[in-house]
């Protein structure tokens, strides 16, 4: 079974700190994405990643593929209560082409 | 531009029946992804299909079927419901596969449909 772990499972942090969500798995991917979902709407893609050790930056938040397209990382600078939500990975594994969901990584940022 | 709209929102059906969910995507997107999402096993994928084809397939038994129309538009049929059923069924259009990747171009996600099986 392909699985894709997320870590940590649920975060609680104040207004200003910073974060790190992980997104691990033994599969290799050809891509994987980051989205959010909020309470009763469907998830929102936020980036796709294709290239082994790729960046990207959305503002106050980091994506970085692993060098090895086996894993990710989503960094948030200076969370804001507006970051509150669920985070998901999603990776599209490489031959198969089937796509694949992370455990989630559910986040509260306090005023 | 109007958004992927899923009807109907909220379902409730009993065990062993069967139940059709639809799913309308943005206009001029071609693809549309079903995903079932449960509190215990999280969004999995149950299939992709673009231009009326399926072109992607997750690990769901034969009860989970769905087909597109000529429109775009999609429906997933679950046939002889059972409890484990019960969960959010999402659906998301993109404009198109990658055919690099064999990733969907950005998804949109519409607002699911809530199925409830008693």
């Amino acid at each position: 079974t392909q699985l894709l772990e997320q870590s940590p499972q649920f975060l609680s942090i104040q207004e200003g700190e910073n974060l790190t969500v992980y997104c691990n798995s033994s599969s290799v991917f050809s891509s994987l994405q980051w989205y959010r979902q909020e309470p009763g709407e469907g998830p929102v893609l936020l980036v796709t990643v294709v290239t082994g050790g790729e960046v990207k930056k959305l503002k106050r938040l980091t994506f970085q593929f692993g060098d090895a397209r086996k894993d990710s990382s989503l960094h948030i600078t200076a969370a804001q209560p507006g970051d509150t939500g669920l985070y998901l990975c999603r990776g599209t594994t490489s031959g198969t082409y089937k796509y694949i969901f992370g455990t989630g990584t559910r986040l509260k940022v306090l005023a | 531009k109007a958004g992927v709209t899923q009807t109907p929102r909220y379902l409730i059906k009993t065990r062993g029946q069967q139940v059709t969910l639809s799913c309308s995507p943005i206009s001029g997107h071609r693809s549309v992804s079903w995903y079932q999402q449960t509190p215990g096993q999280g969004l999995q994928f149950l299939f992709e299909y673009f231009s009326e084809t399926q072109r992607n397939k997750g690990n769901f038994p034969g009860r989970f079927s769905g087909r597109q129309f000529s429109n775009s538009r999609s429906e997933m049929n679950v046939s002889t419901l059972e409890l484990g059923d019960s969960a959010l069924y999402l659906c998301a259009s993109s404009s198109g596969i990658r055919a690099e990747t064999r990733s969907s171009y950005e998804q949109y996600f519409g607002p699911g449909t809530r199925l409830t099986v008693t």
